[in-house]
């Protein structure tokens, strides 16, 4: 089977040109993820979808993020205007329905992202 | 206070010893918890499950305390192939219990 899918796996882009990063959840998965790994601040939830609706987005750092789901096979975290600060690894994850116990979730390969 | 906190190491260990990583958590109302190994440059993958009665899987033996709100990962007869970070995860019980708190890891670095 596959796994998630996240594209591109790099990015390196100038500051402030608009980014944006993709992802395939495992079919038949209900919830989605968005996490942010940085070497300072370790592994972070931006936010999470179930079933394509937004659940929480407290993690979103600020106005120039923002994630869609507009279907269950796909999902979209976009930064406009991008920053140097905003260089990261982004990772997407999916789990299925009974996702209360964390060896359900998947995570995919990430995105490798630089903002120079 | 951070809600996951780990050493960050890095343990740097000869193979075949026994290494032991500890990890706290500020939220007692915290109902699930997890060891995620991290290989260099790669995505997390879950370890394991840590249960309250405590549980293994072969060399690795998780725990976990409650009351101090403290977990560990033991690790026996380390082998070259367990160098990587491994995080303690908590799931966070506000929003259904979906989001679960990664610490920030703890590298393990197994030596000839």
């Amino acid at each position: 089977d596959a796994g998630v899918i996240q594209s591109p796996r790099h990015e390196v882009t100038e500051m402030g040109q608009e980014v944006t990063l993709r992802c395939k959840p495992i079919s038949g998965h209900d919830y989605l993820f968005w996490y942010r790994q940085t070497m300072m601040r370790g592994l972070e939830l931006l936010i999470y979808f179930n079933n394509n609706v937004p659940i929480d987005d407290s993690g979103m750092p600020e106005d120039r993020f923002s994630a869609k789901m507009p279907n269950a096979s796909f999902s979209t975290l976009k930064i406009q205007p991008s920053e140097p600060r905003d260089s990261a690894v982004y990772f997407c994850a999916s789990s299925p329905r009974d996702s209360y116990s964390g060896n359900t979730i998947y995570f995919g390969e990430g995105s490798w992202l630089t903002v120079v | 206070r951070k809600e996951v906190e780990q050493d960050p190491g890095p343990f740097n260990v000869p193979e075949g010893a026994t290494v032991a990583f500890n990890c706290t958590y500020s939220n007692s109302a915290s109902q699930s918890f997890f060891w995620y190994r991290q290989d260099c440059r790669k995505e997390p993958k879950l370890l394991m499950s840590v249960y309250s009665s405590g549980n293994e899987d072969g060399r690795f033996t998780a725990q976990l305390n409650r009351a101090s709100q403290y977990i560990s990962l033991l690790i026996r007869d380390s082998k070259l192939s367990d160098s990587a970070t491994y995080l303690c995860v908590v799931n966070d019980p506000t929003g259904g219990g979906n989001k679960l708190t990664f610490g920030t890891g703890t590298q393990l670095k197994v030596e000839l």
